[in-house]
Order: C-alpha cells, then sequence, then structure tokens
C-alpha cells in the first residue's frame, strides 16, 4: 500500500548546526504535506506544512523543501537547540481528504 | 486552557478489562480522531468522526469503540483488553476546510495492559 517513511531513524547534531531530516513518500496523489515534532510525554506539533503546488515553504528557522520528481520531502532546521530535541514527524493528507498518514519518524538529539 | 485534551494520562489495567479513554477539544473543530502510538514511535489512524459521524473506521479490532456525544468530544470505549493494546493514544482535533489536516493533538493517554 501507500506509505510515507524517513530515510533516517536518528539524527545527532551540535548546537547551532543545521539539520536536515528526510522523509520519502509513496503516493504520488499526495498533494499536502505537513511536518510535526513531538517531545518526549507529549503529543505532536505542528510545525509546517506544504501544498504539492510549492517546492519550498519557510517558516522560523524551518523550511520544507518538496521535490515531487522523486516524492521526497525535508525538514530544514536552521541553528538548532537543545529545545529542537524531539522526535519529527512527516505526514501526508490521506486518501479520505480528512486523515493524516505519519511517517516513522526520525529522533533528533541536539548535543552541546 | 488545553486545547485538546485527553484523560486519563496514564492507565494500568488487566487483561480481559474494559476501559474508556476521554477527550475533548475547545478549539471548535469539527473533526475529531484517534490515533494509536505504537513502542517505536509509529502514529496510526484509527477512527475520525466529523461533526459527530464516523467518518474514518481503520482496520481496528471490534473491541474499539468510539463514540462522539458532540462535536467537542470523542472518546474511545476498549473491550476485553489484550496485552497488544498497551500504546499511547492520541486524540487530535482539526477544522475541515482549507487546510483538513492541520491537527492539534493531546499530550495522550498512556495505556497498559497487564
Amino acid at each position: 500500500g501507500e506509505s510515507v517513511g524517513l530515510h533516517l531513524p536518528t539524527l545527532s547534531v551540535q548546537e547551532g548546526d543545521n539539520s536536515i531530516i528526510n522523509c520519502a513518500y509513496s503516493n504520488s496523489a499526495s498533494d499536502y504535506f505537513i511536518w510535526y515534532k513531538q517531545e518526549s510525554g507529549k503529543g505532536p506539533q505542528f510545525i509546517i506544512d506544504i501544498r504539492s503546488n510549492m517546492d519550498k515553504r519557510q517558516g522560523q528557522r524551518v523550511t520544507v523543501l518538496l521535490n515531487k520528481t522523486v516524492k521526497h520531502l525535508s525538514l530544514q532546521i536552521a541553528a538548532t537547540q537543545p529545545g529542537d530535541s524531539a522526535v519529527y514527524f512527516c505526514a501526508e493528507k490521506g486518501d479520505s481528504g480528512y486523515a493524516l498518514n505519519f511517517g516513522k519518524g526520525t529522533s533528533l538529539l541536539v548535543t552541546p | 486552557d488545553t486545547a485538546v485534551s485527553q484523560t486519563p494520562k496514564y492507565l494500568v489495567t488487566q487483561m480481559g478489562n474494559d476501559k474508556s479513554i476521554k477527550c475533548e477539544q475547545n478549539l471548535g473543530h469539527d473533526t475529531m480522531y484517534w490515533y494509536k502510538q505504537d513502542s517505536k514511535k509509529f502514529l496510526k489512524i484509527m477512527f475520525s468522526y466529523n461533526n459527530k459521524e464516523l467518518i474514518i473506521n481503520e482496520t481496528v479490532p471490534n473491541r474499539f469503540s468510539p463514540k462522539s456525544p458532540d462535536k467537542a468530544h470523542l472518546n474511545l470505549h476498549i473491550n476485553s483488553l489484550e496485552l497488544g493494546d498497551s500504546a499511547v493514544y492520541f486524540c487530535a482535533s482539526s477544522q475541515s476546510g482549507n487546510i483538513p489536516a492541520r491537527y492539534t493533538f493531546g499530550s495522550g493517554t498512556r495505556l497498559t495492559v497487564v
């Protein structure tokens, strides 16, 4: 079946460096993608989203890039801080139009 | 002023018991969801309600029964609990429309079946 997945399950970066978290998706009909951050003991929190008619979107210290040709999504975090340590999920809007299908998650660890 | 609140936060129970998890949202959203997160952090949709009507019912055992008394509440009842039901259950809500998928999640209910 269609699925959303991640290349790297864990990522360790030094404070101040830039982080890149990658995600591959298989449903070429997906038209909406979203990144969530989940801190330990909490629910996922919205970070940034992007529609399929865009290839880049920027937020505060975060940028999402979408490459529809290779069905790849990435989240870039600039000047990574200890507070960025969390599990990051990419997700796509499912066939129902309501539910999000989540990828497996990447654990980001920021070291001082 | 929690936007999506779930109770209880922790639930430890024996196999075979019946338990319920409650969820309430004060965001005025019209769609609510239940997700199950396993030990590997994988999040899987279970149910979704839009305006109190069931719109998504994934392959979930019949022992799981959601109920939405109104748009602001979505409860999950689980009968005859099994060891494999141990997981973190997340409730979420969203507003259908232009951006239907920007969810707000609750903080989760950690269910442990012993």
